[in-house]
């Protein structure tokens, strides 16, 4: 089936070391989006990619879509304590219109 | 603005045991989804609803049953509690249009222990 991969599963930093988070679609994707969820809480979104090769940025954080719009990922550059918790990426299937969330990307910052 | 909010936030059942878990959301959007999290496995899509009065299965619909008898209601049954159901349960919502699903707006969650 349609699967979207994360990776890595767990990531431990320093505090002022940079994160990156990968996501792989096995699918193209109609769009890509990236939450992130704090320990105990829910998912809040941060930030919607449409167009092939896209770039934004969000102070620290800088996210990407592929060119060919099968992967994405989620820089994060100087992690700070507050950057601690579990990022998850979410694509729409082109083919089916379904949404498919990675499995997550669960970021420890050692201070 | 309460924007999605979940009821109950905590449950113990039994096996066999039968609930519901409401979801209502003020924002007026027309697509609501019911999501499980287990450890590892991400978030995983349980049943979703396009609009009052419709519901789709999404990836794991087995053991659960659904109802949108209002724009702004979305309801999750358990018939029969089973030990594998226990979970934390999401209810998200989300506007429709555009390119793909539109950012959904998610609930603090219901954390769901079947003894």
């Amino acid at each position: 089936g349609q699967q979207v991969m994360q990776i890595p599963q767990y990531q431990h930093v320093q505090e002022g070391e940079d994160f990156t988070t990968y996501c792989n679609s096995s699918t193209t994707l109609s769009n890509i989006q990236w939450y992130k969820q704090r320990p105990g809480g829910h998912p809040v979104f941060l930030i919607q990619l449409v167009k092939s090769g896209e770039v934004k940025k969000q102070k620290r954080l800088t996210f990407q879509f592929g060119e060919a719009k099968k992967n994405s990922s989620l820089h994060i550059t100087a992690t700070q304590t507050t950057d601690v918790g579990t990022y998850f990426c979410a694509g729409t299937a082109s083919n089916t219109g379904k949404l498919i969330f990675g499995q997550g990307t669960t970021l420890q910052v050692k201070p | 603005n309460a924007g999605v909010t979940q009821t109950p936030k905590f449950r113990v059942l039994k096996t066999g045991q039968s609930m519901t878990l409401l979801c209502a959301q003020d924002m007026n959007h027309e697509y609501m989804y019911w999501y499980r999290q287990d450890p590892g496995m991400g978030l995983r899509l349980i049943h979703y609803s396009v609009g009052e009065g419709t519901t789709a299965k999404g990836e794991v619909p087995d053991g659960y049953n659904v109802s949108r008898l209002k724009k702004q209601n979305f309801l999750l049954g358990l018939e029969s509690a089973a030990p594998s159901q226990t979970s934390v349960y999401f209810c998200a919502s989300s506007y429709v249009g555009g390119q793909g699903y539109r950012p959904q707006h998610f609930g603090d969650g219901t954390r769901l222990s079947i003894l």
